[in-house]
């Protein structure tokens, strides 16, 4: 079993719809990322968190840590959010990450 | 703006090669990683680098080796390069002045092992 399970694995939309895309673990964890990778492969930051929850424009991520869950909101959905989230977890005292497998969204006009 | 970058996007060798992918950061940073990309098993770790001339190996470091002499830069190498190996690889890195375990990725190399 992977330690970091993301859900769904691919997401298809129309403009404007809500997006949600789920992440859990099952190991201790300093923080939280999620990640935007679009087709040519550069990945980029999108949060990192360890507790609540975070707003960046029409991206909200929540975290609870008790339940080791956390999910990535996108509200009024753009096909300029078409790419591939990927959650990943720091383990304590250390600098390494985790990956879940990604989450492919597409988002059609 | 923090900066990593590889050396090239795309690459295509023969079985049998030795591979170099270099990767620089611009950033300080202590911390470097190299991880390779394959449809549906997300990044996984090869080696990371916490300090010039040191390594550790990741969750599939076989295949591979790495060099760190300067801390900006932090090489990839296939030694005999095989098709298995074909794949996205991406470099990272992390270190003080970032937030906490924050790392930045470059743009990656697709490499086509034939």
């Amino acid at each position: 079993k992977n330690e970091v399970e993301q859900s769904p694995q691919n997401l298809t939309a129309q403009e404007g719809e809500f997006i949600t895309i789920n992440c859990s673990y099952s190991v201790g964890i300093s923080a939280l990322h999620w990640l935007q990778q679009h087709p040519g492969g550069g990945i980029v930051s999108l949060f990192m968190l360890s507790s609540g929850k975070k707003k960046h424009g029409r991206l909200i991520a929540t975290i609870n840590i008790q339940e080791k869950h956390s999910s990535l909101h996108i509200t009024a959905s753009h096909p300029r959010d078409s790419a591939v989230y990927i959650c990943a977890v720091g383990l304590y005292n250390t600098d390494k990450l985790i990956f879940g497998t990604g989450t492919r969204l597409q988002v059609f006009p | 703006d923090v900066k990593v970058t590889q050396s090239s996007r795309y690459l295509v060798k023969r079985t049998g090669e030795k591979v170099f992918l270099e990767c620089v950061q611009d950033m300080d940073h202590e911390n470097m990683f190299w991880y390779r990309q394959d449809p549906g098993l997300g990044l996984r770790l090869i080696y990371f680098s916490y300090d010039v001339k040191m390594k550790e190996k990741g969750d599939i470091p076989e295949g591979y080796s790495v060099s760190r002499e300067k801390k900006e830069r932090f090489s990839l190498i296939l030694e005999s390069a095989s098709t298995n190996q074909t794949s996205m690889y991406l470099c990272a890195s992390s270190g003080a002045g970032t937030r906490l375990y924050e790392q930045y990725f470059g743009p990656g190399t697709r490499l086509t092992v034939t």
